[in-house]
């Protein structure tokens, strides 16, 4: 089958830096994202890796690794309005894209 | 720019009754489109995804269908409605054939089967 594994929740304090990380393991890979979802609002996409490494967009960063099937979503600078939930998706075979269950990010002042 | 609506925003609808979800997209041409449903406090669960019009595939076998009638129309229809279809309905675009995978979310449809 396929699945996505990401922590449930993550709590920081404000200006700490928070990793959150996802394996996965799906019949076809072809890349990972992350998106990010505030209570009552719609997902928010925040990044994309193909390949391995770590890609930068200002205070946050992603890093996947395909021979481990593991990749994470690094934030730093934390602010009190990074708290929301955040979701990793895999872009599988064909034109679908699977989602983790996400991760609630708690960040206290 | 483009930009894609959701309605209605809420809907409270009773066990049995039919179902009726829109969602279309302004300022791109022939999107991948997505139907999602979260349950509360969960992940998304795809529903329907179609490459272009009248091409349906289907997730999840459900009481649930969906159809594109037009390029950047996408519709979601139940017959008889089961309290288990409750939860937050999401549309999403895509571009057709790029190399990222940025999804576009429209704002959503809260329904509640009671």
């Amino acid at each position: 089958g396929q699945s996505l594994e990401q922590p449930s929740e993550v709590t920081a304090v404000e200006g700490a830096i928070v990793q959150i990380n996802c394996t996965y393991q799906t019949s076809g890979f072809y890349g990972l994202s992350w998106y990010q979802q505030h209570d009552g609002g719609a997902p928010t996409f925040l990044s994309y890796n193909a390949l391995d490494g770590l890609e930068e967009t200002g205070r946050f960063s992603s890093f996947l690794s395909r021979s481990d099937s593991y990749g994470y979503l690094l934030l730093q600078e934390l602010q009190m309005k990074d708290s929301a939930s955040y979701f990793c998706a895999v872009k599988g075979g064909g034109f679908k894209t699977i989602f983790g269950a996400g991760t609630r990010l708690f960040v206290k002042a | 720019s483009q930009t894609i609506h959701q309605w209605p925003a809420t809907l409270v609808q009773p066990v049995g009754s039919p179902l009726s979800l829109e969602c279309t997209v302004e300022g791109t041409s022939n999107p991948n489109l997505y139907w999602y449903r979260q349950a509360a406090g969960r992940g998304l669960q795809l529903l329907f995804y179609s490459v272009g019009i009248g091409q349906i595939s289907s997730e999840v076998p459900q009481n649930l269908s969906a159809s594109r009638p037009q390029d950047r129309q996408f519709i979601l229809s139940s017959k008889k409605l089961l309290l288990s279809d409750s939860g937050f309905y999401l549309c999403a675009w895509k571009v057709a054939g790029g190399d990222e995978d940025e999804q576009f979310f429209g704002p959503g449809t809260r329904l509640t089967v009671l």
